[in-house]
């Protein structure tokens, strides 16, 4: 089945800086790729997400970008603000059939500290 | 629209005692899934289902039974809670099974002593 490998498990930047964390996925079938914002004690919740047709997408100061050869894909987050304070997922999904039934794979998470 | 529901939000179970976890979404959506999360281990997939009548294993299934008699709701039984079960847990909802959003409920934090 497909695994997803996500760096770094904790990340912590100035206020203003740019954060930037990467995942890489096993299975070259997978084709969606989103990421989660979990603020504490509540669920995740989508931010951005990109299909393999398209290398590179933004939404105002978040950016997602997907090298299919190299099988990784990165969220960048620019201008960072204490609000952007959270954990970090990236997915990974697949069309094919069988039992995958387009399940979601998580990586492992990502601590986003902004510091004032 | 409330989203996806769940209950309770906090429960602490003693070993070999049985529960069950409430999920209901009122989105219409097909496919619902539960997902454990523990730190630095991510969400890993217990249980999904693609509609009512249909469930299926997900990546850890072992130790919890669910069922599928209606759209709205996806129960998560714990049939003999161990200390490994100690988790926060969360069902999800999705409208499609490709390449569609998951939308999730608050958390259930269980510790199993």
């Amino acid at each position: 089945g497909e695994n997803v490998e996500q760096h770094p498990s904790t990340l912590s930047v100035q206020e203003g800086d740019s954060a930037v964390i990467k995942c890489t996925y096993s299975d070259s079938a997978s084709n969606y790729f989103p990421w989660y914002k979990q603020e504490l004690g509540k669920g995740p919740q989508l931010i951005i997400d990109i299909r393999s047709n398209v290398g590179e997408k933004k939404d105002q100061r978040i950016a997602v970008t997907l090298n299919k050869t190299a099988k990784h894909f990165s969220l960048h987050i620019t201008e960072t603000q204490p609000e952007d304070s959270a954990v970090y997922f990236c997915a990974a999904s697949t069309r094919a059939g069988g039992t995958s039934y387009g399940k979601l794979t998580f990586g492992q998470g990502t601590i986003l500290t902004v510091h004032p | 629209n409330a989203g996806v529901t769940q209950t309770p939000k906090f429960q602490v179970l003693k070993t070999g005692q049985s529960m069950t976890l409430q999920c209901a979404q009122d989105m219409n959506h097909e496919y619902m899934s539960w997902y454990r999360q523990d730190p630095g281990m991510g969400l890993r997939l217990i249980h999904y289902s693609v509609g009512a009548g249909i469930t299926d294993q997900g990546e850890v299934p072992n130790g919890y039974n669910v069922s599928r008699s209606t759209t709205e709701d996806f129960p998560l039984r714990l049939l003999s809670a161990a200390p490994s079960q100690t988790s926060v847990y969360f069902c999800a909802s999705r409208p499609g099974q490709y390449n569609t959003e998951a939308f999730f409920g608050q958390g259930t934090r269980l510790t199993v002593v």
